[in-house]
């Protein structure tokens, strides 16, 4: 079955416990994303990759980092995360041009208190 | 990308269609409609995508007008588990981000 797997699926941390979201896809997608969602403000996204060892900043970057290493995975890195990082977080994966159907992950809920 | 507007809101009673409606008034040549939806906190799920023929598939149909500045998702047979906010975007299907850019959506309820 096509998947995108995020985990953990809840996370409660404390500020500046660095932590990482992982994000695995089994469709061997060459683009993978990061999104934030937070109320009033809809989905953001954070960064995206298109392809191994390819990232680039999205429209809200700052205070995370990621890493793509091999294909299927895209992990998320909070280096030291702050309380304005609570949100839900989903993972995304397509294939190339034309269809760019993005398959997301089921959401990573994080509390930073 | 071209921006999209969307009603905020739509009722539609069991077993009836839902069409739910979309401008993209500003859309270009070469951008293709995307329709998505989020079932409550889940991961937005693809439904639907057209350039200028209407598509159907076993979710939905999409009707795109011929001057492609309005379109209309149809769900032929809502159930109470269509119940979710319905994205429609515009996006060229390529380019340097693939970013989707997600609007408020339209939060569809389905009534029993």
């Amino acid at each position: 079955e096509a998947q995108v797997t995020q985990n953990p699926r809840y996370l409660i941390t404390v500020t500046g416990k660095k932590l990482t979201v992982t994000c695995s896809q089994n469709m061997n997608h060459e683009y993978m994303s990061w999104y934030r969602q937070d109320p009033g403000l809809g989905l953001r996204q954070i960064y995206y990759s298109m392809n191994v060892e390819v990232t680039d900043k999205g429209d809200v970057p700052e205070g995370y980092k990621v890493s793509r290493k091999e294909k299927r995975n895209f992990p998320l890195i909070l280096e030291s995360p702050s309380p304005n990082q609570t949100s839900l977080y989903f993972c995304a994966s397509s294939s190339d041009y034309p269809r760019n159907i993005q398959y997301f992950g089921a959401g990573t809920r994080l509390s930073v208190l | 990308d071209a921006k999209t507007t969307q009603p905020p809101s739509m009722d539609c009673a069991e077993g009836r269609a839902a069409n739910l409606p979309c401008n993209h008034s500003t859309i270009s040549g070469n951008e293709y409609v995307y329709w998505y939806r989020q079932i409550h906190s889940q991961g937005p799920q693809y439904i639907i995508h057209g350039l200028k023929n209407n598509e159907t598939n076993e979710m939905a149909s999409l009707i795109i007008t011929e001057d492609r500045k309005s379109s209309t998702l149809i769900l032929p047979h809502a159930t109470l588990r269509d119940t979710a906010v319905y994205y429609c975007i515009v996006h060229l299907g390529s380019g340097a981000t693939n970013k989707l850019i997600f609007g408020t959506g339209t939060l569809l309820a389905i009534q029993p």
